[in-house]
């Protein structure tokens, strides 16, 4: 089983709500990933978590909070977000933090800040 | 750092026709691994070869087939007889051996297939 799942599949929040973004693989991977993608554009990496700790942060705003509390589960917790942030949030896993392995992705969950 | 560059944007054929997509990669390190990536407009990447930096032997698969040159940093990914199915924006992707697997993506490739 090769399933990455992402829970909401869409979102719409205003600039003042907080929400969060779940992320779940049971394919006992122990990296896990949270990329952001802009229409047209190529996913960027925003946090590498490797044995339930983060280990990338790729100098992401704190209005983005990424929380792993067990090695199946990712999740991202959004504050105060701007329209700017409205993107799809694609979450990915891999058995290790090594380029040996590829990342499985999920479908993603497409925010949209109003 | 690393860097994918795929020229084309964007690729239109007619059904069954052969199609190449094209991908260019720098990087410092010896060691390092290529990724293509298929996205659908459903959104999700559907992850579809990995090649290391050591591995320059071509690959088929079907009617996908990948061709790897080290002297030239390419890692050109061809379909033969293109189906509309095919129709999707294609990642080419680098990481290098010992970076927390931090994938760089290319731009992406769109590629239309009509019938």
């Amino acid at each position: 089983d090769t399933e990455v799942t992402q829970t909401p599949k869409h979102l719409v929040m205003g600039m003042t709500n907080k929400k969060s973004l779940k992320c779940e693989q049971h394919m006992g991977h122990r990296a896990m990933y949270w990329y952001k993608q802009k229409a047209k554009k190529p996913p960027e990496l925003m946090f590498v978590y490797s044995y339930e700790k983060l280990s990338i942060n790729e100098s992401v705003p704190s209005r983005f909070s990424p929380e792993c509390p067990n090695s199946s589960l990712l999740n991202l917790h959004l504050h105060a977000l701007q329209p700017e942030d409205s993107a799809l949030y694609l979450c990915a896993s891999s058995p290790r933090t090594s380029g040996t392995y590829e990342q499985y992705f999920g479908p993603g969950t497409r925010l949209t800040v109003t | 750092a690393q860097k994918v560059t795929q020229a084309q944007t964007e690729i239109s054929v007619v059904e069954k026709e052969d199609v190449t997509l094209d991908c260019v990669y720098e990087t410092r390190d010896t060691t390092y691994y290529l990724f293509w990536y298929k996205q659908p407009p459903s959104g999700e990447l559907v992850f579809l070869i990995r090649r290391n930096s050591f591995d320059e032997q071509n690959e088929i698969s079907g009617r996908y087939s990948w061709n790897f040159q080290k002297s030239t940093s390419s890692f050109n990914f061809t379909i033969t007889a293109s189906q509309v199915v095919d129709s999707a924006v294609y990642f080419c992707a680098l990481s290098e051996a010992y970076n927390n697997n931090d994938m760089r993506f290319g731009a992406g490739t769109r590629l239309t297939v009509k019938p």
